[in-house]
C-alpha cells in the first residue's frame, strides 16, 4: 500500500510569491492534516480537512489555506509568501472514526525555502 | 493548556542501553497519545500509540508508560541501536467534537552511540 505522497519535494521561492502544495493520502484514507514543522516552533497543527470541508484550523494567518477534493486528495495554499514561512510542510492522512483517534500516517514533507 | 512538555531535548545513549524520553500535558480531554519517529529528509512516522485506558504498552524494545493521574507519559526503548539515532515526538490528541489535531512535543535528538 502507496504511503502519503507529498509534491514537490523541494520549493524555492521569493517574498510575496504564492504558493500549492499537494498531498495524496493512503489508499482510503478521508482525513487529510497539515503541519509546519519548524525549528524553532517545532511541529505545529495548520488544518484538517474531511469530506473536502476544513474540519478544524490552527493558529495561523489567513494566507494560508487549504482546499480537499472528491478523492482525498487535498492541496494547501500559501499567498504573499513571507521569510518565516521557510518550513517543512508536512501532510498526514488516517482513517476517519467518529468515536476513536484514528493514527496519522506523515508523508516526507514539502521542504519550502523563501528567499 | 493545549501544550505537551517533552524532555530531555537531547540524549545520548550507549548501544544496548535504554533510552527514556518523557512527556506532560495538561489537558484532561487528550484521550490519545502517539510516540513519532522521524529520521532526516523524513516526515515522522508512527512508533507507538496509546490510550488512556491502559498504564503501559510495548511493542518490541519500544514501550510506553502512562500515568494518567500525573498526566504524564513516557517512551522507553530497550537494548538501544545506532539505527534508533532520530527525533523523536511525543503527541497528544483528543477525540471530542471533530477535532483530529496532534499537538506535539518539542521532540528529543536521539544519539546511540556504536
Amino acid at each position: 500500500k502507496a504511503g502519503v505522497t507529498q509534491t514537490p519535494r523541494y520549493l524555492i521561492k521569493t517574498r510575496g510569491q504564492q504558493v500549492t502544495l499537494s498531498c495524496s493520502p493512503i489508499s482510503g484514507h478521508r482525513s487529510v492534516s497539515w503541519y509546519q514543522q519548524t525549528p524553532g516552533q517545532g511541529l505545529q497543527f495548520l488544518f484538517e480537512y474531511f469530506s473536502e470541508t476544513q474540519r478544524n484550523k490552527g493558529n495561523f494567518p489567513g494566507r494560508f489555506s487549504g482546499r480537499q477534493f472528491s478523492n482525498s486528495r487535498s492541496e494547501m495554499n500559501v499567498s504573499t509568501l513571507e521569510l518565516g514561512d521557510s518550513a517543512l510542510y508536512l501532510c498526514a492522512s488516517s482513517w476517519d472514526s467518529d468515536s476513536r483517534n484514528q493514527p496519522q500516517h506523515f508523508g516526507d514533507g514539502t521542504r519550502l525555502s523563501i528567499l | 493548556q493545549q501544550q505537551v512538555k517533552q524532555s530531555p531535548q537531547s540524549l545520548i545513549v550507549q548501544k544496548g542501553g535504554i533510552s527514556i524520553i518523557n512527556c506532560a500535558y495538561e489537558n484532561t480531554a487528550f484521550d490519545y497519545f502517539p510516540w513519532y519517529q522521524q529520521f532526516p529528509g523524513k516526515g515522522p512516522a508512527l512508533l507507538i500509540a496509546i490510550r488512556p485506558d491502559v498504564s503501559e504498552k510495548k511493542e518490541g524494545r519500544f514501550t510506553i508508560s502512562f500515568n494518567k493521574s500525573a498526566k504524564q507519559f513516557s517512551l522507553h526503548i530497550m537494548d538501544s541501536q545506532p539505527g534508533d539515532s532520530a527525533t523523536y515526538f511525543c503527541a497528544a490528541s483528543s477525540t471530542s467534537g471533530s477535532a483530529r489535531q496532534l499537538t506535539f512535543g518539542s521532540g528529543t535528538q536521539l544519539t546511540v552511540l556504536p
